[in-house]
């Protein structure tokens, strides 16, 4: 059975810095692209960043870009998101995706990051 | 990049139907998109892929009574034999080469 576990999230001030981690079993995690998407309270979902299977191409959405940096250990079927300079409005749930040809195919269960002074 | 627009509510009677509009901007009219469920306190589902074609493909064990469909830059879910755990909001995502969007999502209350 497929499985997606995040972890890492807290209670974070603004300016400060986290690394969110997502534990994947249950299918060959270096044949697929993975993704960040996060849920701001009582919000839609956002796309944060993706990177593809090998980990050599990212993309980020235009409000993390700097700031954020999504990669992975396939030898650890392990995705990161290493998330400076943290402000206010990224506080959100943050759940981690497998990506297929027919779109986000996968979620985990996600891991709240609160950003609070 | 494209753009996706939903309505924001949809409601129907507990065994009846409802038919969910996920728009594609134009120049994007011959995007594939997913659609996710999200029941309340939950983490979203895939549910299906859409193509312009309008064939879709369905997640493993979503039952029949989803189906997708499309016309033009529409693309639809139409939930037949309405359940009380349908009530949940409903995402559409279409994708490009360097980037992922989201709809604003439609909640759809069982009445």
């Amino acid at each position: 059975e497929e499985q997606l576990v995040e972890s890492g999230g807290d209670l974070v001030q603004p300016g400060g810095s986290l690394r969110l981690s997502c534990a994947a079993s249950g299918f060959m995690f270096s044949s697929f692209g993975m993704s960040w998407v996060r849920q701001a309270p009582g919000k839609g979902l956002q796309w944060v960043s993706s990177i593809g299977s090998g980990g050599t191409t990212t993309y980020y959405a235009d409000s993390v870009k700097g700031r954020f940096t999504i990669f992975r250990d396939n030898s650890k079927n392990t995705l990161y998101l290493l998330m400076n300079t943290l402000r206010v409005e990224d506080t959100a749930v943050y759940y981690c995706a497998k990506l297929t040809a027919g779109g986000t195919a996968y979620w985990g269960q996600g891991t709240l990051v609160t950003v609070s002074s | 990049q494209p753009v996706l627009t939903q309505s924001s509510s949809a409601s129907a009677s507990l065994g009846s139907s409802v038919k969910l509009t996920c728009t594609l901007s134009s120049g994007h009219s011959s995007y594939i998109i997913a659609w996710h469920q999200q029941q309340p306190g939950k983490a979203p589902r895939y549910l299906m892929k859409v193509e312009g074609s309008g064939s879709y493909s369905k997640g493993s064990g979503l039952p029949d009574r989803f189906a997708g469909s499309s016309s033009g830059a529409d693309r639809y879910l139409t939930i037949s034999d309405l359940q009380s755990e349908d009530e949940a909001d409903y995402y559409c995502e279409a994708w490009d080469t360097n980037t992922r969007v989201f709809g604003g999502g439609t909640k759809v209350t069982v009445l």
